[in-house]
């Protein structure tokens, strides 16, 4: 079955730097595009970033273009997103998530549970 | 960038009633790309309808979506007490890559 498991997140300071990963697994990971999408508490869902299956092509929201960067390994079926620059306002719940196979527009078909990232001093 | 909104933001309901939300686009959303989700407290989003009125797998068939160009509408015809949740829209699809979330209606009890 589809299972996407992400780590790395926890406490940071404004300023700082984390990145988390997502592994994937129980599917042809390399086919797919992916996405990360975060969750302020108490809030709606924020699209942030798009990878496609060979990792050539990457986008961001306009909130995060120029801070995070999207990576993948499908050599080792894993999803990172480096976050520089934090500040309070990307304090959420981040989800990796699976688009489509191959290119095109398809809709978010599995998450995985989500990782706090808090940014405090 | 479509900017989506959706109304209710609440919608207080009965279990067996009938629920129906409303999605809308501020510019067309290009071949029908909307999709809904369902998100339960302390849960991941889970992929309802896609292509404005396709049923994921596994979604039953109380749940269905219509709608094309800037309105959008998800129907819940009734009620079970699983279905008391947050509901959202989202457009995936443009020439430039955008995946935007409306922000949510609140399905809740009476």
């Amino acid at each position: 079955q589809v299972q996407l498991v992400e780590s790395g997140g926890g406490v940071v300071q404004p300023g700082r730097s984390l990145r988390l990963s997502c592994a994937a697994s129980g599917f042809t990971f390399s086919s797919y595009t992916m996405h990360w999408v975060r969750q302020a508490p108490g809030k709606g869902l924020e699209w942030v970033a798009v990878i496609s299956y060979d990792g050539t092509n990457k986008y961001y929201a306009d909130s995060v273009k120029g801070r995070f960067t999207f990576s993948r390994d499908n050599s080792k079926n894993t999803l990172y997103l480096q976050m520089n620059s934090l500040g309070a306002e990307d304090t959420a719940l981040y989800y990796c998530a699976r688009g489509g196979y191959g290119s095109g527009s398809y809709p978010f078909d599995y998450w995985g549970q989500g990782n706090l990232v808090t940014v405090s001093s | 960038e479509i900017v989506l909104t959706q109304s209710p933001g609440t919608l207080s309901l009965s279990p067996g009633e009938r629920a129906t939300l409303s999605c809308r686009a501020s510019q067309s959303v290009s071949s029908s790309y909307l999709a809904w989700y369902q998100q339960k407290p302390g849960q991941a989003p889970r992929l309802l309808i896609y292509g404005a009125s396709s049923r994921a797998t596994g979604i039953p068939d109380r749940f269905s979506g219509s709608g094309s160009g800037t309105d959008f509408t998800l129907t819940i015809t009734r009620l079970e007490p699983e279905d008391f949740a947050v509901y959202y829209c989202q457009q995936y699809g443009s020439s430039l890559p955008q995946f935007t979330f409306g922000p949510g209606t609140k399905v809740d009890t009476k």
